[in-house]
């Protein structure tokens, strides 16, 4: 029961570049989103959220975007830097206790 | 900044052994989480607490295992007889209004021999 997806294993961006991270969703009733990121060995750290009255969030160098019609977000970090290289999920509630969680996109910046 | 702290970091145990992983969420919060991770898989839905209670929980959640507040503090997760398959990271959460961003620990990695 995949209800969120995140279709890229991995992705590779030059240091400097925009990196796009992807997740797709499957539950019309999901509406409240999270970002991750995690290193090895440490717990997911928060980037940024979205609610789903809103169709852009931005903090930063990170910025998320929901598109409710296609049960599809994205997140947008630029520049990339070398220390933005780790695993990310994305995470979805329908407000309910719990998230679910994407099964991660690993991005490499390369400098 | 306020942690949530996991303790131990590393736990290992025979097959069939009881464990409890334990959790310090941040202090003024009131929803509380396990997740897991098995290596290389995703991130995984435990079961939520609020209240003193289950708020909600997963599949995974089957008898074996438990979770208790046995105090103002402390939030353990106990696996009565352990399978190899429980061999994962635990992540604890807590969260100040449970439709906010979770805070999480830093895991504790589980293997069960």
């Amino acid at each position: 029961d995949q209800q969120v997806k995140q279709n890229s294993p991995s992705l590779s961006v030059q240091e400097g570049r925009i990196s796009i991270l992807n997740c797709d969703y499957t539950n019309s009733m999901f509406d409240y989103f999270l970002w991750y990121k995690k290193y090895p060995a440490e717990g997911p750290t928060f980037l940024i959220s979205i609610s789903s009255i809103k169709d852009k969030n931005e903090d930063g160098r990170f910025t998320v975007f929901l598109n409710k019609s296609a049960k599809h977000l994205s997140l947008h970090i630029v520049p990339s830097q070398p220390g933005d290289s780790a695993v990310y999920f994305c995470a979805a509630s329908s407000g309910t206790y719990k998230y679910i969680f994407g099964t991660g996109t690993r991005l490499k910046v390369l400098a | 900044e306020p942690e949530v702290t996991q303790t131990p970091s590393h736990q290992v145990t025979q097959m069939g052994q009881e464990v409890i992983l334990r959790c310090v969420p941040i202090s003024n919060h009131l929803y509380f989480y396990w997740y897991r991770q098995i290596l290389g898989q995703k991130v995984e839905f435990l079961v939520s607490f609020y209240n003193n209670e289950i708020s909600e929980k997963s599949e995974i959640f089957d008898d074996q295992f438990s979770v208790e507040r046995p105090d103002g503090s402390n939030f353990t997760l106990k696996i009565r007889s352990t399978k190899l398959e429980d061999s994962a990271m635990y992540f604890c959460a807590s969260s100040p209004t449970g439709r906010e961003k979770l805070f999480f620990g830093s895991g504790t990695q589980l293997s069960v021999l």
